[in-house]
């Protein structure tokens, strides 16, 4: 069964520094998702991304985020400049229709 | 904003118990409702759906009804397994025009079973 993927599972990296999180989706969905889980906290929408746009954003996903499908299988997302406060698990997530999402196993960003 | 609220948790249960883990939600128009769960050290999985009024979803032993008239989405399942334990996650997405399937996720109910 096809399944949604991310690379690395696991990042630690110093404030102020760029970090990218990878994903590859499902080959035929066409809807693609970043979520984040600050620990203990809820899961929170960053983005959606359709037709090689982003179609609806969040407070979060501000200047410092951005996300990019460079080819016909990654879906990324750059942080430009870390702060401590993005230390979470980052959940990449994709859909054939915007009805029904799968999710991938997540990476779990640091930030120190 | 739309909204999800979920019970307290941590549950913990003996095997062959009766579960429930209530969700209620807060929303302007007709959202779909899901619930999804996460194994311990792994991603979110769809657990079941719902897309209307007083559909029922089911999976793997659980389900949950649309109730549109006290918006709620409860969780249940009658005889909880070992292998149940898991995080759960209530979460909906809304149905209206301007909306590309954006989830907004409940806080988890983790869920513990004794065997």
């Amino acid at each position: 069964e096809p399944e949604v993927t991310q690379t690395p599972s696991h990042q630690v990296t110093q404030m102020g520094q760029e970090v990218i999180l990878r994903c590859v989706p499902i080959s035929n969905h066409l809807y693609f998702y970043w979520y984040r889980q600050i620990l203990g906290q809820k899961v929170e929408f960053l983005v959606s991304f359709y037709n090689n746009e982003i179609s609806e954003k969040s407070e979060i996903f501000d200047d410092q985020f951005s996300v990019e499908r460079p080819d016909g299988s990654n879906f990324t997302l750059k942080i430009r400049s870390t702060k401590l406060e993005d230390s979470a698990m980052y959940f990449c997530a994709s859909g054939r229709s915007q009805e029904t999402q799968y999710f991938g196993p997540g990476t779990r960003l640091l930030v120190l | 904003g739309d909204s999800v609220t979920q019970m307290e948790g941590p549950v913990t249960l003996s095997e062959e118990a009766f579960l429930t883990i209530n969700c209620t939600y807060t929303a302007t128009g007709y959202p779909s409702l899901f619930w999804y769960v996460q194994y311990p050290g792994e991603g979110l999985q769809l657990l079941l759906k719902a897309t209307k009024a007083d559909d029922k979803g089911s999976n793997k032993g659980f389900e949950a009804t649309y109730r549109k008239e006290t918006t709620s989405f409860h969780l249940e399942k009658g005889s909880v397994q070992v292998s149940d334990s898991a995080v759960y996650f209530c979460a909906l997405r809304d149905a209206g025009g301007t909306s590309y399937g954006k989830l907004t996720f409940g806080q988890g109910t983790i869920l513990t079973v004794h065997p």
